[in-house]
């Protein structure tokens, strides 16, 4: 039981380049989420899914797209980078009703 | 949306003192109220949440408290150690989305 993992660890883009960040749980939870960490921010939501074919918007959408084709499975996709994307970024699997577990986390840089 | 505001941003206790971190929130249909522990380079991690029908929860060392009417809710770590040392975050939520405070950063001194 890996729990939920992500990858990659590291990665750095150029501005405008597009990639995926993956994430996987196998823990048959419905509900996963991503967020984005800042410094002295927190973190915030970006998008979440409530199961297979089904995504919705969180706090900050914007330049990010999900799709949730298998239970397992819900990347993240960064269409076209900026420099604001620059961040750490989380999973997560929730097992009913609310406790959340994250993945070890993704620390993208945008130049 | 919901608003999460946490108080302080940092705080430095002598080992064996307690430490009390608090939180705000303002969305009374929030229901649930998550804690986490975050190491530097780690992810983050529950270590105790409490539900609105419950006004106290305490496990060990660590105890948190909700008041439904003020709508704010508090962390309090007693006998604190080194290892205690991090940034802890809360989060509240009503369902689908979680909204986090922006974090405290907890050092505690031999």
């Amino acid at each position: 039981n890996a729990g939920v993992t992500q990858t990659p660890k590291f990665q750095v883009l150029k501005t405008g380049q597009s990639m995926t960040l993956q994430c996987a749980q196998d823990m048959n939870h419905e509900y996963m989420s991503w967020y984005r960490q800042d410094p002295g921010m927190g973190l915030r939501l970006i998008h979440y899914s409530v199961g297979a074919g089904i995504t919705d918007q969180g706090e900050v959408p914007n330049g990010y797209n999900v799709s949730r084709s298998t239970t397992e499975d819900f990347p993240l996709r960064l269409l076209s980078a900026a420099p604001s994307q620059t961040s750490v970024y989380f999973c997560a699997s929730t097992r009913p009703p609310d406790t959340q577990y994250f993945g070890p986390g993704t620390r993208l840089t945008v130049l | 949306g919901e608003n999460v505001e946490q108080h302080p941003s940092t705080l430095s206790v002598q080992e064996g003192d307690s430490a009390v971190i608090k939180c705000t929130y303002s969305d009374s249909a929030s229901n649930y109220f998550p804690w986490y522990k975050q190491e530097l380079g780690k992810r983050p991690q529950l270590i105790i949440d409490i539900r609105s029908n419950v006004g106290e929860k305490k496990d060990q060392r660590i105890a948190v408290t909700l008041n439904k009417t003020a709508k704010h809710f508090s962390l309090h770590i007693t006998e604190t150690q080194p290892e205690d040392s991090a940034v802890y975050f809360c989060a509240a939520s009503s369902g689908n989305q979680f909204y986090f405070g922006t974090g405290t950063s907890l050092t505690v001194i031999p």
